[in-house]
Formats: structure tokens, C-alpha cells, sequence
């Protein structure tokens, strides 16, 4: 069974940088796809980003230039770094796994499991 | 920036039929990319329901079930049950800006 937990700060002053990281167990770091995704409070879902198992990255272009998703094998574990942020940053943050269906190809792709979830809040 | 628009809010008693729509355009849902559906429960994270439009994931009952056509697709409900109470989201993926995941606006479904 793969499961998946967020771990970080959960207070982040303004334009300073966000850092999350998300523990697999029960799967490969290296063999699967990844991804975070974010909801703000009482908002719906905002796709971030991706890590995807061939090493290229996709990121939303809501926050193309200051996000950043990487692997660490040897951890078993990914990251997410989001750079000088502000309130409207402020959201839940999910890790999830990216699940290929029948084409490898995004559009065929969907998110199975998700993390627990952990509230970061942006302030000064 | 949702691109995918479902109702704010559907209802019905329990035993009932419910479907919630998703609609979206040219560059996702109709550029015959995959619809999958999201159950969130109050204070929970999202738990897949339905992938790869038409599928439901081990432990998902049988009660869910998900269609699309053209730009549109739906999720029903059958039987509906006190548990269904949460909010759903359909996902899809977008061609436009170079391409990116898009989720719908999210529904509340409350069982009466």
C-alpha cells in the first residue's frame, strides 16, 4: 500500500521560501511520477507541479518561476520549494502520486494517492 | 484558474440519483484527454473515485459511476447514502499555456 506524508514548516514569512517534503513508503522514488497540489482555504484545487519518472519537471505557470519539485532517492522522499511567496500562497499542500493510464502521456495521467495535507500559512 | 466548471451544489435524499457535470472545452475534456473525479471529505484530503473516466479503484463502490461526451463529462451517484456527503472535483488536463493539470470548480454534494 503506498502512502504518502507532508512535512514542513507551517509558517512561512513573506517572500521568503516555502519548503515541503513528501515520504513514500510502499513505492519507488525513482519508478514513479510525482506531484504537489494546493488548496487554498475554503478554495478548490491548484495543480503545482510535477516530477515526472523520465526526470523531466512541469510546472503550472501560476508559479512556473519560483517553483521547484526534486527527488532524493536515497531518501525515498521528494521536494517542493516555492520561492519568495506571499498571502495568496497560503493553502493546504498535497503530495500526490502521478498514475500513468493507458498512453504515457499527461493527458492520460491522474493522482492516486494523496497525502494527508499539511497548512502552510504565509505572513509577515 | 479552474477551466473545468461543475454546479456549486447538488442534493437528494437518501436512495436517490444524483450526477454532477463537469464541463470544459476544445483544449481538454474534448481534445479526448481522460476525466477523473475526486471525493473530498469534510477536513480529509482527496480520495481518487474515478479514473480515466469511466473506471473506479479497488473499494470504491459501485454506486459511483462517471461518463463523458464531447467537451462534458458527469459523474452519478446511485443510492445515494449519508457517507456521499463531501465535496467532488473532476481533473483533466489542458493543452493551453504549454500545458498543465486542471481541476473543476468543485461541488458539495449534501444528502438531505
Amino acid at each position: 500500500q503506498v502512502q504518502l506524508q507532508e512535512s514542513g514548516p507551517g509558517l512561512v514569512k513573506t517572500s521568503q521560501t516555502l519548503s515541503l517534503s513528501c515520504t513514500v513508503s510502499g513505492a519507488s522514488i525513482s519508478d514513479n511520477s510525482w506531484s504537489w497540489i494546493r488548496q487554498p482555504p475554503g478554495k478548490g484545487l491548484e495543480w503545482i507541479g510535477y516530477f515526472y519518472y523520465s526526470g523531466n519537471t512541469k510546472y503550472n505557470p501560476s508559479v512556473k518561476s519560483r517553483a521547484t519539485i526534486s527527488i532524493d532517492t536515497s531518501k525515498n522522499h521528494f521536494s517542493l520549494k516555492l520561492r519568495s511567496v506571499n498571502a495568496a500562497d497560503t493553502a493546504v499542500y498535497y503530495c500526490a502520486r502521478l498514475r500513468v493510464g493507458e498512453f504515457d502521456y499527461p493527458g492520460y495521467t491522474w493522482f492516486d494517492p494523496w497525502g494527508q495535507g499539511t497548512l502552510v500559512t504565509v505572513s509577515s | 484558474q479552474s477551466v473545468l466548471t461543475q454546479p456549486p451544489s447538488v442534493s437528494g435524499a437518501p436512495g436517490q440519483r444524483v450526477t454532477i457535470s463537469c464541463t470544459g472545452s476544445s483544449s481538454n475534456i474534448g481534445a479526448t484527454y481522460d476525466v477523473h473525479w475526486y471525493q473530498q471529505l469534510p477536513g480529509k484530503a482527496p480520495k481518487l473515485l474515478i479514473y480515466a473516466t469511466t473506471n473506479r479503484p479497488s473499494g470504491v463502490p459501485d454506486r459511483f459511476s462517471g461518463s463523458k461526451s464531447a467537451t462534458s463529462a458527469s459523474l452519478a451517484i446511485t443510492g445515494l447514502q449519508a457517507e456521499d456527503e463531501a465535496d467532488y472535483y473532476c481533473q483533466s488536463y489542458d493543452d493551453s499555456l504549454n500545458g498543465l493539470y486542471v481541476f473543476g470548480t468543485g461541488t458539495k454534494v449534501t444528502v438531505l
